[in-house]
């Protein structure tokens, strides 16, 4: 089964913080998405990265920036964090090939709370 | 724009019923793929079925099976033999040629012993 990473798993941080939301994975897939998404709620797609020095933003306007300068790694962060930002942030990440029935890895999920 | 809508927001079944979830989408590509994930109380996403929009046939997965019509573009998530393990958050989703993956709002679940 793949391997995708998230750390850490709850954060809470103050008002102000910048704060990185880490995202790995060892499967070497280009396809990486980051999901916000509130309790009980649908998942919002905010970035998405097709491979090396690719980012693509989302269709939730989202104050959070990404990079993706390796392979395995999709980092998100957010420079000054609010309370608005409080949510639960899912990376996931998806073979390569170009065949439109690539599933989504999904990972465990950060919880971030800004108080 | 593409969009996925689930109208129902809470489901009640009586254990070992069999189950419809509704998903219909909007996309103008004719290319696509749709995907059902569940998402228990733990908070993990687990795939649990996909259909292309190419396929003929209605895709199954051990006690899922996928209800696809396209003309209606609708994908319905059919669950036989309901368990109380079933209890938790269905997603429908859509992938399309630009490689976003989108989600509907989803429909929770719950199984009555």
């Amino acid at each position: 089964e793949a391997d995708i990473y998230q750390t850490p798993r709850y954060l809470v941080i103050g008002t102000g913080k910048k704060i990185t939301l880490e995202c790995s994975q060892t499967m070497g897939h280009d396809k990486m998405y980051w999901y916000q998404q509130d309790p009980g709620m649908e998942l919002h797609l905010i970035h998405y990265s097709y491979g090396v020095n690719s980012t693509e933003k989302g269709d939730l306007s989202s104050e959070s920036t990404v990079s993706r300068i390796r392979t395995e790694h999709f980092p998100l962060t957010l420079e000054s964090a609010r309370p608005s930002h409080t949510s639960q942030y899912l990376c996931a990440s998806s073979e390569t090939g170009g065949r439109i029935n690539e599933k989504l890895f999904f990972g465990s999920g950060t919880q971030l709370s800004v108080l | 724009a593409q969009k996925i809508t689930q109208t129902q927001p809470g489901m009640f079944v009586q254990e070992k019923e069999a189950v419809t979830l509704d998903c219909t989408y909007d996309t103008s590509d004719p290319s696509y793929g749709l995907f059902w994930y569940k998402q228990p109380s733990s908070g993990e996403m687990i795939f649990l079925i996909y259909q292309g929009s190419y396929d003929q046939q209605n895709a199954t997965e051990g006690r899922y099976s996928l209800n696809f019509q396209k003309a209606r573009k609708s994908a319905n998530l059919v669950i036989s033999a309901s368990q109380l393990g079933d209890s938790a958050m269905y997603f429908c989703a859509m992938r399309d040629l630009d490689d976003k993956i989108i989600f509907g709002k989803g429909t929770r679940l719950h199984i009555l012993p």
